[in-house]
């Protein structure tokens, strides 16, 4: 079982659509989560990190269950801009060791 | 503020060639990553650094990858001798812990082994 492990998609999407994204992770003494982005061709940069409150920014949503180990992404009123793919992130063992899920990509289509 | 620096952003090199990967991170962070990514694989870590000092490669695929930190501002990776299946994006990445672990990417190196 892979330590992050998220639904590779595509996820074709109309615009104005709201889309859900989950990820679970295996060890229980991960300490920080995140949310990255990846254009094609490009680095990844990050979208927003994770906390157990849940925290907000603008249009996206991020989740944390720690019970279950889940962490979700939710993406309101989809726009064009937002077709790329989505990189699930853990830190273990004292912030450094950093596991990416395979990602999810997304389509947002006119 | 300049990003992460890395050079070259393409290398096309033929199977057995010495391949040398740089990378400068932004100024005053304190950790530094090298990644792989691949279509099958993802995105691999293989090797990050805390105050230039080596803290886990456990990710280097094998002795015939190397990494080095002589200083705060400069990482080498270097693959000796290089094989097809090393072709890959290298990214480069730091972090400064105390933002968070937020960690900032360069462009990446598009390696190709013939």
């Amino acid at each position: 079982r892979k330590e992050v492990e998220q639904d590779p998609g595509p996820f074709n999407v109309p615009e104005g659509a709201t889309v859900a994204f989950n990820c679970t992770y295996s060890n229980s003494a991960s300490q920080s989560f995140f949310w990255y982005r990846q254009d094609c061709r490009k680095e990844p940069k990050l979208l927003m990190s994770v906390y157990s409150s849940g925290n907000e920014d603008g249009r996206f949503t991020a989740q944390l269950n720690r019970a279950s180990q889940y962490i979700s992404l939710l993406i309101r009123d989809s726009k064009l801009s937002d077709s790329a793919t989505y990189l699930c992130v853990v830190l273990n063992t004292g912030g450094f060791k950093t596991i990416f899920g395979a990602g999810t990509r997304l389509f947002v289509k006119a | 503020d300049a990003g992460v620096i890395q050079s070259p952003r393409h290398e096309v090199t033929e199977m057995g060639q010495e391949v040398t990967l740089r990378c400068k991170p932004i100024s005053g962070h304190n950790s530094l990553f090298w990644y792989r990514q691949t279509m099958m694989r993802g995105l691999e870590l293989l090797i990050y650094f805390n105050n230039n000092v080596p803290i886990d490669d456990s990710g280097m695929p094998e002795d015939r990858f190397s990494a080095k930190m002589p200083n705060a501002s400069f990482s080498t990776l270097k693959i000796q001798p290089s094989e097809p299946r090393d072709s890959a994006v290298y990214f480069c990445a730091s972090s400064l812990v105390q933002e968070g672990e937020t960690q900032y990417f360069g462009p990446g190196t598009r390696l190709l082994v013939l």
